[in-house]
């Protein structure tokens, strides 16, 4: 089952500007993930955030998580075309061995 | 380090046919997870396996079914294909647990005509 839920479904912006990308769940979570994914092929974990934490940082990536409204965003600053791709939020199954995945944002980012 | 490898990359069949899909995951790492991905559906969990044991499985008929060997090597095999099989299937695998950090091979992309 997903549940996450990324929005928005698609993002145009141009290089230089910032992406922000938001994440909706259900249910309690040990850990969201954030993940990216070039068209067809496998996707690359970009950064993991823990229940307890609020705030973190990865080179232009910037997550947030907030627990009492069960979201979570994803902020890519100075955006470059080489970020065009569709990037998605996981977070655990009950039964810690899945990931439940959201259908994901497409960013385009045009030169 | 070699990343996760999936095998074949693209497969072609036809309905009524079986599938066998292969993924060798990362070296050291023995939680291998399968996912079904199509424009529709986005990701769906297959199932999930560690030390040969099947240990969580997703909401697919009994048709998708899967196996680890000793080396962690999977395998996932679809049997009676049928038009909605078509999606690329993923392949992922981490050290313990797939609630950690995941990685992916280049998936199998399955057209079934």
């Amino acid at each position: 089952s997903q549940q996450g839920e990324e929005d928005p479904q698609a993002l145009s912006i141009q290089e230089g500007e910032n992406a922000t990308m938001n994440c909706s769940y259900k249910t309690s979570i040990n850990n969201l993930q954030w993940y990216r994914q070039n068209s067809g092929r496998g996707l690359v974990h970009l950064i993991l955030i823990r229940s307890n934490e609020r705030e973190k940082h990865s080179g232009r990536l910037r997550v947030t998580l907030d627990t009492s409204k069960k979201s979570s965003s994803l902020l890519i600053t100075a955006s470059r075309a080489a970020d065009t791709a569709s990037y998605f939020c996981a977070t655990n199954s009950n039964s810690g061995y899945a990931l439940n995945f959201g259908k994901g944002t497409s960013l385009l980012v045009t030169p | 380090k070699a990343g996760v490898t999936q095998t074949p990359r693209y497969l072609i069949k036809t309905r009524g046919q079986q599938v066998t899909l292969s993924c060798s995951p990362i070296s050291g790492h023995r939680s291998v997870s399968w996912y079904q991905q199509t424009p529709g559906q986005g990701l769906q969990f297959l199932f999930e396996y560690f030390s040969e044991t099947q240990r969580n499985k997703g909401n697919f008929p009994g048709r998708f079914s899967g196996r680890q060997f000793s080396n962690s090597r999977s395998e996932m095999n679809v049997s009676t294909l049928e038009l909605g099989d078509s999606a690329l299937y993923l392949c992922a695998s981490s050290l313990t647990a797939p609630n950690e950090k995941l990685f992916f091979g280049s998936g199998t992309q399955l057209s079934v005509l």
